[in-house]
This record gives structure tokens, C-alpha cells and sequence, in this order.
């Protein structure tokens, strides 16, 4: 069954700075990954989709890599914002569905 | 861009009760899901349907859940009768390669 995991949970950070947030999944049979952003109370909005042939794709200041061999992917933001401040949602497509991780909820403050 | 729409926003019901959530899938798309997320926790697919039918379901998507394209512009999730536990965000999604969210809706059962 496939499980996908994100760490870390939560990252409080100053603007400006780089990150990485990571994702992790059980079973390297997937189609492709998502990743979403979600604010508070609010729907999923897609940042980025990778299929399973491809190693990274990007977007402004994200980039985001898969490694599927090894069953990870990693979301980079380059000089983080406050209105970066967010839930960060990692999905894997198996079959006909997303799996879903936990999310990083991640604040940057001025 | 085009989006995915959801009526209502928020909806209260009492248990036991039936309620009917509405989608408006992207035009061109062909696939349809439902998705749940109870608060704090990860979102969770329930069902997918393509061609008028059910592709796929979860193990959540019992008999007291449908769904149903009655024309060719909505998608709806019909719970037959509300338990305390179906309060969540009700997420509806389509796909024509990435996978686009709704803005969901939020089901409270007294």
C-alpha cells in the first residue's frame, strides 16, 4: 500500500531564505507527483506536476526534483516570501488517484 | 485559466439527513474525483468516474455515497445519510494530465 510522507511538518523561516521541503513514498510505481499548495480553509492549488520519465520541473522561484528509484522528491523555494506562508501538499498518482502526504505547513516572516 | 467550481461552500446538515455536493469540472476533462479532508488530517481520495462510471473507489465510498454526472457540465456526491464523522472538506477534482482542485466544500453534520 502506498504511504507517502513529508518532512518536516512544520518550518517557520525569515524571508529571503532557501528551502527544501521533502516527500517520500513507499512504492515506486507511480505515474507521476503533484505538489499543491493549500492556505488555511482553502482549496489545493497545483504548483507542480512530474512524471515519472522526468527528474525535475520549474516554476519561478520552485523547483521541484523526483527521484523515483529511491522513492523521493524534493519542493525548492528560493527566496522565500511571507506570501509563501502556506500548507505545502505532496501527491502521488497510483492508479486512477492521488496519494496524498501529510503537508509541510511552513510560515515565512518578515 | 479554467477552474473547477463547488457549491455549496459551506453546508450544515443533521445527521442522518441527505446531502448533495455540486461540481463544475474544467470543460475538457474527462476524469472526475471526489476527495475528503477531515480537519488536520490528510486529504483522501473516495472515487473517480469516467465515462459515466465509477473507475475506481476507496474503502471510504460505502453505500451511503454516490455520484453522478446528471448532465454534461456537473458532478455530484451524494451522501444518503449523514453520519457526525462525514463532516469534512469535500474536494472535487478533474484531470486532463494535472490534476485540478475545486475550492471545496465544507460538510458539517450536527
Amino acid at each position: 500500500k502506498q504511504e507517502v510522507t513529508q518532512i518536516p511538518a512544520a518550518l517557520s523561516v525569515p524571508e529571503g531564505e532557501n528551502l527544501v521541503l521533502n516527500c517520500s513514498f513507499t512504492d515506486s510505481a507511480i505515474y507521476n507527483l503533484q505538489w499543491f499548495r493549500q492556505d488555511p480553509g482553502k482549496g489545493l492549488t497545483s504548483l507542480l506536476l512530474i512524471q515519472s520519465s522526468q527528474r525535475e520541473q520549474t516554476s519561478g522561484r520552485l523547483n521541484a526534483s523526483l527521484d523515483k528509484s529511491s522513492g523521493r522528491s524534493t519542493l525548492y523555494i528560493a527566496a522565500s516570501q511571507p506570501g509563501d506562508s502556506a500548507t505545502y501538499l505532496c501527491a502521488v498518482r497510483s492508479t486512477d488517484k492521488l496519494i496524498f502526504g501529510t503537508g509541510t505547513r511552513l510560515q515565512v516572516f518578515p | 485559466e479554467p477552474e473547477v467550481t463547488q457549491t455549496p461552500s459551506h453546508q450544515v446538515t443533521q445527521m442522518g439527513q441527505e446531502v448533495i455536493l455540486r461540481c463544475v469540472p474544467i470543460s475538457n476533462h474527462l476524469y472526475f474525483y471526489w476527495y475528503r479532508q477531515i480537519l488536520g488530517q490528510k486529504v483522501e481520495f473516495l472515487v473517480s468516474f469516467y465515462n459515466n462510471e465509477i473507475s475506481e473507489k476507496s474503502e471510504i465510498f460505502d453505500d451511503q455515497f454516490s455520484v453522478e454526472r446528471p448532465d454534461g457540465s456537473n458532478f455530484t456526491l451524494k451522501i444518503r445519510s449523514t453520519k457526525l464523522e462525514d463532516s469534512a472538506m469535500y474536494f472535487c477534482a478533474s484531470t486532463g494530465g494535472r490534476q485540478f482542485f475545486g475550492p471545496g466544500t465544507r460538510l458539517t453534520v450536527l
